[in-house]
């Protein structure tokens, strides 16, 4: 069955760096569109990043985390990736990867998420 | 601009239906959307996408409890027979080429 599994949440401070990672398993990783979408505490989802299926050339990010974050994946090892710069307090959120659904661009299947805190 | 506007809450009594509603925002009414719940303190389940024709396709082992309709720039979710495990918060989602967009989420109170 599909799996998605994030880490590398955790406590940072502003002006700091995160990499996250994403573990998919149960499908063929490079068919598929991922995203990155968040909650902040007490929030609603936010849509953070996509990165395209096959080779991934194709990547758009929120305007909210333009410049900082960065996506990447791995398709030989089934990897997902967010690197997250200049960490700002209001990036304090669940992360969530997330597989758009094949030729489509709805999300079909959640992980649970990893929590980043960014506070002093 | 691609929006979804949801109502914040919502609440209906144990074994009553209830119909939530996302509304897609002026220019953009035949767009597909995803409907989605996040039950408290777990992470969201996808629900079904649901085109503007009101035809929708469910996710594996949602309910038929679960169903989904459209009428012009709205687009519903209506679950029946409510259980007190339906009580969580529904997000409906839809995209374009450069972004995917959420609704704010409508919290749904099975009283």
């Amino acid at each position: 069955q599909v799996q998605l599994v994030e880490s590398g949440g955790g406590l940072v401070k502003p002006g700091g760096s995160l990499r996250l990672s994403c573990a998919a398993s149960g499908f063929t990783f490079s068919d598929y569109y991922m995203n990155w979408i968040r909650q902040a505490p007490g929030g609603g989802l936010e849509w953070v990043s996509y990165i395209s299926s096959s080779s991934g050339s194709v990547i758009y990010y929120a305007d909210s985390v333009k410049g900082r974050f960065t996506v990447s994946k791995d398709n030989a090892n089934n990897l997902l990736y967010l690197q997250m710069n200049s960490l700002r307090a209001e990036d304090t959120a669940v992360y969530y990867c997330a597989r758009d659904a094949l030729n489509w661009h709805y999300v079909d299947y959640w992980g649970r998420g990893t929590l980043v805190t960014v506070s002093s | 601009q691609l929006v979804l506007t949801q109502p914040p809450s919502a609440s209906a009594s144990l074994g009553a239906s209830v119909k939530l509603t996302c509304t897609l925002s002026s220019g953009h009414s035949s767009y597909t959307i995803a409907w989605h719940q996040q039950q408290p303190e777990k992470g969201p389940r996808y629900l079904m996408m649901l085109y503007n024709d009101g035809s929708h396709f469910k996710g594996d082992g949602i309910p038929d409890r679960f169903s989904g309709s459209s009428s012009g720039a709205e687009r519903y979710l209506t679950i029946s027979s409510l259980q007190s495990d339906d009580e969580a918060d529904y997000y409906c989602q839809t995209w374009d080429t450069d972004i995917r967009v959420f609704g704010g989420g409508t919290k749904l109170t099975v009283l």
